[in-house]
Order: C-alpha cells, then sequence, then structure tokens
C-alpha cells in the first residue's frame, strides 16, 4: 500500500518559533508539494519540487522555505511562525509527466501558532 | 494562470442525487479533477477527465464537461451519508506538473 506521511497530524507553536514539517513518500515520485488548505479558500499551494535539491515557488511562498536534499523526503520550514501561518498543511507527490497524472496526499498537519 | 471556483457547500437528502459544479479558466489541453477530503484526512482522487471528453462514468459518479462554458459537474447517484465530505475540483495543464485546486464543496448528506 502506498504512503505519504506527514511528520506531525497535529502541532503548536509559538510566534518567531522556526517550525519543521516533514513529509515522507514511498513510492519513488519525482514531484512533490506542499499545499496549505483554509476554510473557503481551498488549497493553495506553497512550493513544489520536480527533483533533489530543486525547488519552484507557488502561489504563496512568502514565510516559507524548503529543503528535498532525498527524493523521498520534502521539508516545509518556517523561518519564524506567525499567527497568519495557523492553518492545515497538506504534503502531496505524483510522478513526474505531462498527462493527468495523481497527486498522493498526505494526511496533513494542522498547526496552530499562538 | 488557472482559476478555478466552486460553490462552498451543498446539502441533500440520502438517495437524492447530488450534483457539484466548478469552473475553471484555462484554455488549453487540460486534465480537470475531483478530489475528496473526509474529515480529518488527506484528498484522495475520485476520477479525471481529459478536455477533448464530454463525460466519463465511473458507478455512482458521473462527470460532464461543458468545454465551451469551461464548466465541470460531479454527479454523484444515490448519495449515502459516506459521501459526506469535501469535494476538490482541480485542474492541470497538459504539460505541467502543477495543479491548481478549487475551494472545495462540502457536500452534507441528510440521513
Amino acid at each position: 500500500d502506498v504512503k505519504v506521511t506527514q511528520s506531525s497530524r497535529y502541532l503548536v507553536k509559538r510566534t518567531g518559533e522556526k517550525v519543521f514539517l516533514e513529509c515522507v513518500q514511498d513510492m519513488d515520485h519525482e514531484n512533490m508539494f506542499w499545499y496549505r488548505q483554509d476554510p473557503g479558500l481551498g488549497l493553495r499551494l506553497i512550493y513544489f519540487s520536480y527533483d533533489v535539491k530543486m525547488k519552484e515557488k507557488g502561489d504563496i511562498p512568502e514565510g516559507y522555505s524548503v529543503s528535498r536534499e532525498k527524493k523521498e523526503r520534502f521539508s516545509l520550514i518556517l523561518e519564524s511562525a506567525s499567527t497568519n501561518q495557523t492553518s492545515m498543511y497538506l504534503c502531496a507527490n505524483s510522478p513526474r509527466g505531462t498527462g493527468g497524472e495523481t497527486q498522493y496526499f498526505g494526511p496533513g498537519t494542522r498547526l496552530l501558532v499562538l | 494562470g488557472e482559476d478555478v471556483e466552486q460553490s462552498l457547500f451543498l446539502s441533500v437528502r440520502e438517495g437524492d442525487s447530488s450534483v457539484i459544479n466548478c469552473t475553471y479558466t484555462d484554455s488549453s489541453s487540460t486534465y480537470l479533477y475531483w478530489y475528496k477530503q473526509e474529515p480529518g484526512a488527506g484528498l484522495q482522487l475520485l476520477t479525471y477527465i481529459f478536455s477533448n471528453m464530454d463525460m466519463k462514468q465511473d458507478q455512482r459518479l458521473t462527470v460532464l464537461l461543458n468545454k465551451k462554458d469551461k464548466h465541470l459537474s460531479l454527479r454523484i447517484a444515490d448519495t449515502q451519508t459516506g459521501d459526506s465530505a469535501i469535494y476538490f475540483c482541480a485542474e492541470k495543464v497538459r504539460g505541467y506538473q502543477k495543479v491548481t485546486f478549487g475551494t472545495g464543496t462540502k457536500l452534507q448528506v441528510i440521513p
């Protein structure tokens, strides 16, 4: 059974803390994505990576950075957490291709910044 | 850039049909997806259609595409309480890796 795991289901942090969210996939897929999900706004792409050490900004990269040192692992970093980063964070991955490749999602991390 | 829009909420009675609507903006060769998100979980693909198709049926699910109006719909026949979830429409332009998601429609099924 294919798996996408995220390091935490729930996380509580304080304003100004550095926060690491980890995502691991066992599907050997090239593409990995980080989204945040907010009510009424749907999923918004923060960053994605199409290969090891490669990254591309999504629609809302401000306040975030990412790291992809290994193919199976994609980390999202909040350099200095703020209350407006309270959200559900979803990791996804897909094979590289030009057709209708599916994205496979992790269960999400609900982050609360106090 | 791509923009995908959905209504936020739909309520139906168990056994009725549900129709969830979506509009998209890109006019290129496009894949259009429906994903389902159950409470506390990530998204799971239900079905997808390429923009050269008009319709796709898979058991209780029917996807209809109106290319002229850039309108996509998902019909769920005989809706069950287990269908209660958030349904996301999404768009992927052929040749690109990025997917654009809509706001999601929360489907409530009343027993």
